[in-house]
């Protein structure tokens, strides 16, 4: 069975520093990982996703994310928060095939100016 | 490439009334997933298809939820009749497989009054 713990509901940041958002997985597999971002009244998107190539992975917007077998974890991070990342966050775990996903429950993310 | 297209953006109904969401997926898309999210929750999935068969409907309440994908493109979720607890934003997502990740629409948010 597969599934992800988001350990934070909500982070606050100011902007221009770092950003840290927490997400640690379970997986009867060797998992396949994302991040998504939902903007207030919009869809999801994707920001990220790791399938087993490189364990540190580039998204859009300034976003990375590192895979840690040994830690289960797949932590988002950015070097310096800007407004317009104030936005819900979710990690999201895959089944093998890429099929099915299944969501944290979310960290929204406030940045002060 | 066009996204996922939903309509209606926002639909206000009372409760025991019938309402319908479409959903047309990317092209090429086979597999076509619609889910629910509560206010301040993860999104839940309803039902998922590939092409115009039920993969999963496990979490989908049947006695007053129904989807179709005829002809395996775009989709129709119709809840009738709807209670107040059926108050929520409803995603519709696709996905070509093989670890590409899901695209969602903007979703449909539904108030049940």
């Amino acid at each position: 069975a597969q599934s992800v713990t988001q350990l934070d509901s909500h982070v606050s940041v100011s902007e221009g520093t770092p950003v840290l958002l927490r997400c640690n997985y379970s997986s009867s597999y060797s998992p396949s990982l994302f991040w998504y971002v939902q903007h207030p009244n919009k869809g999801l998107q994707l920001l990220l996703k790791y399938t087993s190539a490189a364990t540190l992975v580039k998204g859009i917007n300034g976003f990375e994310a590192e895979f840690k077998k040994s830690e289960t974890s797949f932590h988002l991070t950015k070097p310096s928060a800007h407004m317009s990342d104030a936005a819900e966050y979710f990690c999201v775990v895959s089944d093998p095939a890429g099929n099915q996903f299944y969501f944290g429950t979310g960290t929204s993310l406030t940045v002060i100016p | 490439e066009a996204g996922v297209a939903q309509s209606p953006r926002y639909k206000i109904i009372e409760k025991r009334q019938s309402v319908a969401f479409w959903c047309n997926p990317i092209s090429g898309h086979a597999t076509l997933y619609w889910y629910q999210q509560i206010l301040g929750q993860g999104p839940k999935l309803l039902i998922q298809f590939q092409n115009n068969g039920v993969v999963d409907d496990s979490q989908l309440p049947k006695d007053r939820f129904s989807a179709e994908r005829l002809k395996g493109v775009d989709s129709t979720l119709k809840i009738q009749p709807a209670k107040l607890e059926d108050s929520a934003v409803y995603l519709c997502a696709s996905s070509r497989g093989g670890l590409t990740g899901a695209f969602f629409g903007q979703g449909t948010r539904l108030t049940v009054v």
